[in-house]
């Protein structure tokens, strides 16, 4: 089983409409856990951590981790043209430090105008 | 504040060759680790320096080998290059305590023919 799964897609979304992202690992011990965008020739750009179960939002990004089941997801209200990319779900073992994200294959994302 | 820099951004070597990479920190991250991105493998960590100490380390051969300096840059070393070795080459830095967030430069794109 890998360790951080996610659809590779394409995800096609039309402009306006809300993005749902999905990403689920296998770690039961995980406890960090991030959300990477990443432009095609570009390097990866975080948008959001998350830490807790629950929701997490930030502007039209909202982050949500349910440890229990072992996924987390991102969700994009509003998509935008510009929100097309490949996301990056990331995750952390414990033990402190920046010791090695694991990092799922990332979803394409596509937003059509 | 300035960015995580990498250098130099594109290169061409050729098989059994070596290549060194180099990596500048944000200002005040200590952290520094080294991902290789490829289209079938996605990101993979190498290997992680904490305070010039090499803290974690990935799945790869002995031909990948890295240092930090005092300062907190950071080198990697490829030696006797293949051509599966053509990737990506990504740095990132973290800060302790800021939720192990990591954030990456522009990429080292290495091509082995």
């Amino acid at each position: 089983q890998k360790e951080v799964e996610q659809n590779s897609g394409p995800l096609s979304v039309p402009e306006g409409a809300i993005a749902s992202l999905n990403c689920t690992y296998s770690d039961r011990v995980s406890q960090s856990f991030f959300w990477y965008r990443q432009y095609s020739g570009k390097s990866p750009e975080l948008i959001m951590s998350i830490y807790s179960n629950g929701d997490k939002e930030d502007g039209r990004f909202t982050a949500q981790l349910n440890k229990a089941s072992q996924y987390v997801s991102l969700l994009i209200r509003d998509s935008q043209p510009s929100d097309s990319a490949t996301y990056l779900c990331a995750v952390n073992k414990p033990g402190g430090g920046a010791d090695g994200l694991t990092f799922g294959k990332g979803t394409h994302l596509i937003i059509q105008p | 504040k300035a960015g995580v820099t990498q250098t130099p951004r594109y290169l061409i070597k050729t098989r059994g060759q070596q290549v060194t990479l180099s990596c500048s920190p944000i200002s005040g991250h200590r952290s520094v680790s080294w991902y290789q991105q490829t289209p079938g493998q996605g990101l993979q960590f190498l290997f992680e320096y904490f305070s010039e100490t090499q803290r974690n380390k990935g799945n790869f051969p002995g031909r990948f080998s890295g240092r930090q300096f005092s300062n907190s840059r950071s080198e990697m070393n490829v030696s006797t290059l293949e051509l599966g070795d053509s990737a990506l080459y990504l740095c990132a830095s973290s800060y302790q305590g800021e939720g192990n967030t990591i954030y990456f430069g522009e990429g080292s794109w290495l091509t082995v023919v």
